[in-house]
């Protein structure tokens, strides 16, 4: 069973900056199956990159998902004061599809 | 538009049994599966497990098997998450999503609130 370990806890920047959020994985993920969301309060998630690079449909190319080895990053730039949100990653390449415990990014 | 339709929320008491469903709607038939995730509030996601519509394979999260039954009947793109026995723990939000293989969850229901109080 595949651990997704999300880092930090909080992200705390301003809007107009960059943000890097990591996803370390306890075991390699089949076929690079790396999903990140975003999900608002009182909001279902919604599917930013699969895949671990790919943006889904209507995400701005703020969003970038990258990977090195067992380690994912999403990374944002230019922070909009939209961004601010809780972000989750999760691996669906073998069962159970667990997901991250979530890094909150938050208004300094 | 694919649009996941979700039952609305209810209030149970512990023992009761309990059906959520969860609709697919502005899809065709085709090679996907639907899947459900937990989130207690204030707390992160939790992924239950998995349908395939058209054969019914399941995939569950060991966590919650036995526990709950994931269902589905592909004549009207519904799946089913079904509990015989609900506890006060069970108290949370349950999604529905649209998992497509190479995609994951990309498409998501609203949530339905399950409350389990004496």
């Amino acid at each position: 069973e595949i651990v997704l370990t999300q880092s930090p806890g909080t992200l705390s920047l301003s809007p107009g900056e960059s943000a890097s959020l990591s996803c370390r994985a306890s075991q390699r993920v089949y076929s690079s199956y790396l999903a990140w969301y975003q999900q608002k309060p009182g909001q279902a998630p919604r599917l930013l990159i699969y895949g671990a690079t790919t943006r889904a449909t209507g995400i701005p190319d703020r969003f970038s998902g990258s990977e090195s080895g067992t380690d994912f990053t999403l990374t944002i730039t230019r922070l909009e004061p939209e961004d601010f949100a809780v972000y989750y990653c999760q691996q669906y390449g073998d069962s159970p599809y667990a997901f991250g415990q979530g890094t909150k990014l938050e208004i300094k | 538009e694919v649009q996941v339709v979700q039952s609305g929320a209810v209030v149970k008491k512990p023992g009761e049994s309990l059906r959520l469903s969860c609709q697919i709607s502005g899809y065709g038939l085709s090679r996907y599966w639907i899947g459900w995730v937990r989130q207690v509030p204030g707390k992160g996601l939790e992924w239950m497990g998995i349908i395939y519509p058209r054969d019914s394979e399941t995939r569950y999260n060991p966590s919650f098997e036995g526990h709950v039954t994931i269902s589905a009947d592909n004549s009207i793109t519904t799946a089913y998450l079904q509990w015989s026995s609900l506890k006060a723990s069970d108290t949370a939000i349950y999604y529905c999503a649209r998992h497509v293989s190479l995609a994951a969850f990309d498409v998501w229901g609203r949530g339905t609130l399950v409350t389990v109080s004496s």
